[in-house]
């Protein structure tokens, strides 16, 4: 069925640096996306939304890009800090009611 | 604090016990849903509810029973549990416009099926 998924199982930055998580989805009815941060031994986090009539939504030291034409998301981190390590999750909103469709999730990791 | 609560937070289960999950929310929200992370992956949906008295069937609900008796519950059941049903558990909550905010997530139950 439809489906979200990602690249990248595991990405390493090194403090500072700027980071960028990828992420593809397959239904091209999907109107909302959301990216979710999880630490460990809690739920996930809230960290930015976009709607499919926008390619671009700036938070702080967030952005995420919507490319409609191949199904693709990213999430950058400006300034990667060792408090953004943790499992990012995109995810779509899929029919009536709100239904989340999750990733799988990337571990980004940040070295000092 | 505001929020999403559940408990308990942990528990282990021997193979066709059965047991509640319970899930409470002080914001008032309409939406209510569970879902399952299996370790390495993403969340999945058990069953959701879009107001109380009314439940559905997410992407995965076999082995499960919801009830929403009380708009700020939500509950969930294993009635004769498998090991299969080992997973962290999530209950989140939204208002019907997601937009800014998305949903708002419980910290997690997890749950051992020995």
């Amino acid at each position: 069925g439809e489906s979200v998924g990602l690249h990248l199982p595991t990405l390493s930055v090194q403090e500072g640096d700027n980071s960028i998580i990828n992420c593809a989805y397959s239904n091209s009815a999907s109107d909302y996306f959301i990216w979710y941060k999880q630490e460990s031994g809690k739920g996930p986090q809230f960290i930015i939304d976009i709607r499919s009539n926008m390619d671009k939504r700036q938070g702080q030291r967030v952005t995420v890009l919507l490319n409609k034409t191949v199904k693709h998301l990213s999430l950058q981190i400006a300034a990667t800090q060792p408090g953004d390590s943790a499992v990012y999750f995109c995810a779509e909103i899929t029919g009536t009611a709100s239904k989340l469709t999750f990733g799988t999730g990337t571990r980004l990791q940040v070295t000092l | 604090n505001a929020g999403v609560t559940q408990t308990p937070k942990f528990r282990v289960l021997k193979t066709g016990q059965s047991m509640t999950l319970l899930c409470a929310q002080d914001m008032n929200h309409e939406y209510m849903y569970w879902y399952r992370q299996d370790p390495g992956m993403g969340l999945r949906l058990i069953h959701y509810s879009v107001g109380e008295g009314t439940t559905a069937k997410g992407e995965v609900p076999d082995g499960y029973n919801v009830s929403r008796l009380k708009k700020q519950n939500f509950l969930l059941g294993l009635e004769s549990a498998a090991p299969s049903q080992t997973s962290v558990y999530f209950c989140a909550s939204s208002r019907p416009v997601l937009v800014g905010y998305g949903y708002t997530f419980g910290s997690g139950t997890r749950l051992t099926v020995v």
